[in-house]
């Protein structure tokens, strides 16, 4: 039962790097969304998607892609890393229209130099 | 813009103490989430609730929708308590899918 499982937990990339934070959730969830977190700040969204082949911008959209082919997977993408992309980030998922509790991955902490 | 606002910042407290966190938002929501982060570690949810009152061994949940508040206790306070406790609120949006907004969290340190 692994619920939802985040992939690399640790990475340090150069500025202009890019790469793919992996998420994957095995219960079936519609809802599925990314957070970054920074000291001194709340959680904040990223995007988020609502089902397979449907996607949209949260509040910090700027620098980031997603897509959604597939109900188990909702990978993050950064195209040309920043250092203000350092930062540590959660995947979540869970029934949205139920109104059910969010289960969240443990994290990815990236470090942009 | 809609906020969340928990106090307080930083508790530190004593083995036994009787905890209370608090969570304040500005407009109408539909689900307050409590939210517990170890330090290094993922975040796992406590509760959700939209009305009432919700208990789970020593942790109890309260919230007063008229007056835009919650209350996250903690009863028998014990060293493996210490975390961030996050509230996090669902806005009722009329069924908009638009995700939470987070309080800044609550460092809670239990010393022996």
């Amino acid at each position: 039962n692994a619920g939802v499982t985040q992939t690399p937990k640790f990475q340090v990339l150069k500025t202009g790097q890019s790469m793919t934070l992996q998420c994957a959730q095995d219960m079936n969830h519609e809802y599925m969304s990314w957070y970054r977190q920074d000291p001194g700040m709340g959680l904040r969204l990223i995007h988020y998607s609502v089902g397979a082949g449907i996607t949209d911008q949260g509040e910090v959209p700027n620098g980031y892609n997603v897509s959604r082919s597939t109900t188990e997977d909702f990978p993050l993408r950064l195209l040309s890393a920043a250092p203000s992309q350092t930062s540590v980030y959660f995947c979540a998922s869970t029934n949205w229209g139920s109104n059910q509790p969010q289960h969240f991955g443990d994290g990815t902490r990236l470090s942009i130099l | 813009k809609n906020e969340v606002e928990q106090s307080p910042q930083n508790l530190t407290a004593q083995e036994g103490e009787f905890i209370t966190i608090n969570c304040s938002y500005s407009v109408g929501i539909s689900a307050l989430h409590w939210l517990q982060q170890h330090p290094g570690g993922g975040i796992v949810s406590l509760f959700m609730l939209s009305s009432g009152k919700k208990k789970h061994g020593r942790l109890i949940a309260t919230i007063n929708i008229q007056e835009k508040h919650s209350s996250l206790h903690i009863t028998a306070s014990h060293p493996r308590d210490s975390a961030v406790y996050i509230c996090a609120v669902r806005w009722y949006s009329g069924g908009g899918a638009d995700g939470l907004t987070f309080g800044k969290g609550t460092h809670l340190i239990i010393q022996p």
